[in-house]
């Protein structure tokens, strides 16, 4: 299966300021996802990322709060915009893992806005 | 819409013995696969398990075992001669088949400690 590179692995931001995640994927794949896991909670689909389209976001998530870039197969990255404290979270990145069924997911990245 | 439910918060067993966790799901698709993930401390998303709808023959892996009940949509995940490496979050997770980049719905969790 794909194996998922993703970074940084934690960051401490500034309210109102922007932070991007990056997952680099080890092979190509065709979708990407990315969720938002809050503290004790599940994981909550943000969007799909397709390589060459824009992102199809879930209900509660729009593109201006989170940006995401799929350039390639092998790459994409969610930004998370003018951040407020309610937007700390774990934020995991996964893919599909090329003709195994499930998905490989990304170390994911702790962030705390203060 | 499917739905995934985990009706057992939080379980703790003492090392070596077996525990189940329960998972229930809500779909009107006849074709689906079930996973079963498990999140350390460390974070890391890992698949433990999974099942093919279309198969009656429960999973196994090693000491992990499912008891999928299709008609009652029940997807229990049975651990057996438990390590103290098993202390983790667990989810159920319901895909539909099919469409191979559909997303995977997770149940809300069960919070599974191994005492020594």
């Amino acid at each position: 299966s794909a194996v998922i590179s993703q970074k940084p692995s934690r960051d401490i931001c500034q309210r109102g300021t922007s932070l991007t995640i990056q997952c680099q994927v080890d092979s190509q794949v065709t979708m990407m996802f990315w969720y938002r896991q809050q503290p004790g909670q599940s994981l909550t689909l943000i969007a799909t990322a397709n390589q060459g389209s824009e992102a199809t976001y879930e209900s509660g998530f729009v593109i201006d709060k989170f940006p995401i870039s799929r350039p390639n197969l092998t790459f994409s990255t969610l930004t998370v915009s003018n951040m407020s404290p309610e937007d700390s979270s774990i934020y995991l990145c996964s893919a599909d893992g090329q003709g195994i069924y499930g998905y490989t997911f990304g170390s994911g990245t702790r962030l705390t806005v203060v | 819409a499917q739905t995934v439910t985990q009706s057992q918060p939080e379980m703790s067993v003492q090392e070596a013995e077996t525990v189940t966790l329960s998972c229930t799901y809500d779909t009107s698709e006849n074709n689906y696969y079930l996973f079963w993930y498990k999140q350390p401390p460390s974070r890391q998303m890992i698949l433990v398990i999974r099942q093919e709808a279309y198969k009656q023959q429960n999973a196994t892996e090693n000491r992990f075992s499912v008891n999928f009940q299709k008609a009652a949509k029940s997807f229990s995940l049975k651990i057996s001669d438990s390590q103290l490496g098993d202390t983790a979050m667990y989810f159920c997770a319901f895909m539909k088949q099919g469409i191979r980049d559909d997303k995977i719905i997770f149940g809300k969790g069960t919070r599974l400690h191994i005492l020594p």
